[in-house]
């Protein structure tokens, strides 16, 4: 168990719709990575956050926004839901200073687009 | 950007035998270097990492890596393959610390008995 909690674990949901995923880091993080596995892309980062500020960005798609709220958990929100947005969401967290390098993940939430 | 190269996106050993997943790195500073392990329906587990402090780095479940700069390598190895062992490997690239990390495409690593 890495100590990253993310829910929801699996989500349905059809073309056109808005969902938010969870995320809260282990206890002590800082920083909030949140990715995109699919089979075509890969791995691909989103955005991170570092104690609540956004500190960068990556493909992340204009219908895509995340949040960190003050007590540290984040959300991303994906709305106006396409078929290729079907994926597996990964979010990871890390102390996020300068002598810590490691991101934990979670165990991802696996979205379905139909 | 930073980037790494994964060649291979499947090996085949046989049980007790060496494994060996390669990684290249695309950096013009020095990396923090990355092997992440990805079993079926699960999250991502770190392996081990490279930070500049030994150039071998030995990792968890009998993993190492040797960081080789003029090669801009990053290879992963094991002496013997266990059949635990398959799952689909990451290497991954942050150019700086507590940033987000780049990565490869993954290897899928099949072990047969």
């Amino acid at each position: 168990d890495s100590g990253v909690t993310q829910t929801p674990k699996h989500l349905i949901t059809a073309t056109g719709q808005r969902v938010t995923l969870r995320c809260s880091p282990r206890s002590g993080d800082l920083s909030v990575y949140w990715y995109q596995q699919s089979l075509d892309q890969g791995l691909q980062f989103l955005i991170q956050y570092y104690n609540g500020e956004e500190r960068a960005k990556g493909n992340i798609l204009e219908r895509f926004s995340a949040q960190q709220f003050p007590d540290l958990h984040s959300e991303l929100n994906l709305s106006s839901l396409e078929l290729g947005d079907s994926a597996l969401y990964f979010c990871a967290s890390s102390v996020g200073g300068v002598s810590n390098t490691e991101a934990f993940f979670g165990q991802g939430t696996r979205l379905t687009v139909v | 950007a930073q980037s790494v190269t994964q060649l291979g996106s499947h090996v085949s050993v046989s049980e007790g035998a060496l494994v060996l997943l390669r990684c290249n790195y695309s950096s013009s500073v020095p990396p923090y270097l990355f092997w992440y392990v990805q079993y079926p329906n699960q999250g991502l587990q770190l392996l081990l990492k490279y930070t500049s402090a030994a150039t071998l780095v030995k990792g968890i479940n009998g993993f190492e890596a040797e960081f080789k700069k003029s090669e801009t390598s990053f290879h992963l190895t094991k002496p013997s393959a266990h059949m635990s062992d398959a799952a689909e490997y990451f290497c991954a690239v942050s150019e700086r610390s507590g940033y987000a990390l780049n990565f490869g495409k993954g290897t899928s690593l099949l072990v047969t008995p």
